[in-house]
């Protein structure tokens, strides 16, 4: 599976949109861009996913560059219970029986 | 509503002890994970089975066992706990094969702390 290069941290405003951004130079044709968040004391949350397509969900949208080296979660209106680990994952759909490497995350913290 | 429900919170136990960690999920998934969590390591994955009876050696599965004799429980086993066991447990379900994503299902997490 590609590896994932992300920031270990930023900060965003209370009701503005978050731009996480994700490498992943290494991508293949047939991997996917998953994005998954922690919140303090509970188990990660998947977020959304993507192939090449740009994605929108409640949650978030997903947006994958056109050689797809890289990516960009965005929350578009970010609240104070979105302050978590995000992780970009990727990795061969239908493989390994869906086995995810998370690696170290952004660290996103919304200040009021 | 999807569950993965985990059986304890948090648990203290000495070394050397055998300690189980079970995990249920209500939403009759084939694959179910075990992964623990360290401050900066991140999530690794111990285990995993896709299906009943069947187990896969994740990354680290030194030190742990497993068992899944019912496909809505998953157990890990650590037949002899050691201090550096201790760590923050999560358990995981997904859907099996012939999909084309694999959305996991985590639950709250154990944290174990071994004396």
């Amino acid at each position: 599976d590609a590896k994932t290069t992300q920031p270990t941290s930023m900060d965003c405003a209370e009701g503005r949109a978050a731009n996480l951004p994700c490498n992943h130079s290494t991508i293949s044709g047939n991997e996917y861009v998953y994005w998954y968040r922690q919140i303090h004391s509970q188990g990660p949350q998947y977020i959304i996913h993507g192939l090449k397509n740009n994605e929108t969900n409640e949650m978030a949208s997903l947006i994958i560059t056109e050689d797809r080296k890289s990516s960009t979660l965005i929350l578009p209106h970010a609240t104070l219970r979105d302050t978590a680990v995000y992780y970009c994952i990727v990795r061969v759909s239908g493989t390994s029986y869906g086995k995810l490497t998370f690696g170290q995350g952004t660290i996103l913290t919304v200040h009021p | 509503d999807v569950k993965v429900t985990q059986s304890s919170r948090y648990l203290v136990k000495r070394t050397g002890e055998k300690v189980f960690l079970e995990c249920v999920q209500d939403m009759d998934h084939e694959n179910m994970f075990w992964y623990r969590q360290d401050p900066g390591l991140g999530l690794r994955l111990i285990y995993f089975s896709y299906d009943v009876k069947m187990k896969e050696k994740g990354d680290i599965p030194e030190g742990y066992s497993v068992s899944r004799e019912k496909k809505e429980r998953f157990s890990l086993i650590l037949e002899s706990a050691s201090t550096n066991q201790t760590s923050m447990y999560l358990c995981a379900s997904s859907l099996g094969g012939g999909r084309p994503y694999n959305e996991q299902f985590f639950g709250p997490g154990t944290r174990l702390t071994v004396l």
